[in-house]
């Protein structure tokens, strides 16, 4: 399996345009996750999906954000219109069964934006 | 919202040395995990502990579990450059195995 896929890996956007970031989880994991990553804020889970099915997206800043899973191998996250405020690393992250029996997160090697 | 809480914020430390790094957090759990980031990468788990055990090795990884203080410790052993990176510990929150969220990680430096 090659991991968590996110595309695009840096994104250089100006302020009021839409960003739409793109993640595939690993195959056979039913969980994913949308977390974003700043300095000041850490890592923030943004929204999460069981099944391809929103489960709590109370982590979602604005209404400017949107995300969502239309199948069990594809989801985006959507920013409009984007502001410099969101500029952060985005990661995708699928929850799986490991080997130390219990369920871990693989995360994408992230979207980096920059909001100007 | 933040659940976990490492400490410290940042860490020095000559090669060779054990680092510690602590972690609190808010609600009952059923497991904590420790996770590592090197620098432009994602995060890599590193290993979980359940909320019924106290202590758990992985190589040169020992971690501690206080479920009545609410916290955790990651201790590296004999540290090398390559542990450069930060660290993360996780937990689900308020028991659901599904909602897994982060502390604001230590960032660790070995000194050559």
């Amino acid at each position: 399996d090659a991991g968590v896929i996110q595309s695009p890996r840096h994104e250089v956007t100006e302020m009021g345009q839409e960003v739409t970031l793109r993640c595939k989880p690993i195959s056979g994991h039913d969980y994913l996750f949308w977390y974003r990553q700043t300095m000041m804020r850490g890592l923030e889970l943004l929204i999460y999906f069981n099944n391809n099915v929103p489960i709590d997206d109370s982590g979602m800043p604005e209404d400017r954000f949107s995300a969502k899973m239309p199948n069990a191998s594809f989801s985006t996250l959507k920013i409009q219109p984007s502001e410099p405020r969101d500029s952060a690393v985005y990661f995708c992250a699928s929850l799986g069964w490991s080997g130390s029996g219990a369920n871990v997160l693989t995360f994408g090697a992230g979207s980096r934006l920059t909001v100007l | 919202s933040q659940q976990g809480e490492e400490d410290p914020q940042a860490l020095s430390i000559q090669e060779g040395e054990n680092a510690t790094m602590n972690c609190s957090y808010k609600t009952s759990i059923n497991n904590l995990q420790w996770y590592r980031q090197n620098s432009g990468r994602g995060l890599v788990h590193l290993i979980l502990i359940r909320s019924n055990e106290r202590e758990k090795h992985s190589g040169r990884l020992r971690v501690t579990l206080d479920t009545s203080k609410k916290s955790s410790s990651l201790l590296i052993t004999a540290s090398r450059a390559a542990d450069t990176a930060s660290y993360f510990c996780a937990t689900d929150v308020m028991n659901r195995d599904d909602k897994i969220i982060f502390g604001k990680g230590t960032r660790l430096h070995i000194l050559p």
